[in-house]
């Protein structure tokens, strides 16, 4: 069983609409979760952290954690074609620093 | 503030040398992580260090990789006897240990190895 999975194939969304992405894991232990933006070509880009159960809002992102469920999802409000990339899950297994990835979703905005 | 740098960025290598590549960490960040992606994939874990010590390797990690962070500041990695199957991004991230914003990780522009 992966550690972090990512199932949803390419996203297209048009411009304006609201992308949905969602993420499970496999560590019930896991206690800090992320999401990472990642242009082709580029590093990761760190855009959402969260720790606790419920939502956190940043701006036209809110991710969303339920632990009991091993799910944390990103909502992007308001998509714009600058939103364009793949984005990657990730997730610190119980006990451990290092981060877990999942394979990423690609969203496509059209204009 | 400067980010995570890594050097060089670009690095192409015949199979059966040696690479060595250079990260240097945000400046207050105690913990520096190495990772590596290749295409259509999320970055696999190879090793981290906390200040100079080495806490914890991948053990998918092949002993012809290693690391180092002498004085707990920039970090290399060395690969041995380099392989085809090496070739990836090496992705250098680091953190600060003790925070409220727990084990957000941030990463460097990468050092992309191709290797002939």
């Amino acid at each position: 069983q992966k550690e972090v999975e990512q199932n949803s194939g390419p996203l297209s969304v048009p411009e304006g609409a609201i992308a949905s992405l969602n993420c499970t894991y496999s560590d019930r232990g896991s206690q800090s979760f992320f999401w990472y933006r990642q242009y082709s070509g580029k590093s990761p880009e760190l855009i959402m952290s969260i720790y606790s159960n419920g939502d956190k809002e940043d701006g036209r992102f809110t991710a969303q954690l339920n632990k009991a469920s091993q799910y944390v999802s990103l909502l992007i409000r308001d998509s714009q074609p600058s939103d364009s990339a793949t984005y990657l899950c990730a997730v610190s297994p119980g006990g451990n620093n290092r981060l877990a990835f999942g394979k990423g979703n690609q969203v496509v905005v059209i204009p | 503030d400067t980010g995570v740098s890594q050097n060089p960025r670009h690095k192409i290598t015949k199979r059966g040398q040696n690479v060595t590549f250079r990260c240097d960490p945000i400046s207050e960040h105690n913990r520096l992580y190495w990772y590596r992606q290749t295409l259509g994939q999320g970055p696999e874990f190879l090793t981290y260090f906390q200040n100079e010590a080495q806490l914890e390797k991948s053990r998918l990690l092949s002993d012809r990789f290693s690391a180092e962070r002498p004085k707990g500041s920039f970090s290399t990695l060395e690969i041995q006897r380099t392989e085809q199957g090496d070739s990836a991004m090496y992705l250098c991230a680091s953190s600060l240990a003790g925070t409220e914003t727990y084990n957000e990780q941030f990463f460097g522009p990468g050092t992309r190895l191709t290797v002939l």
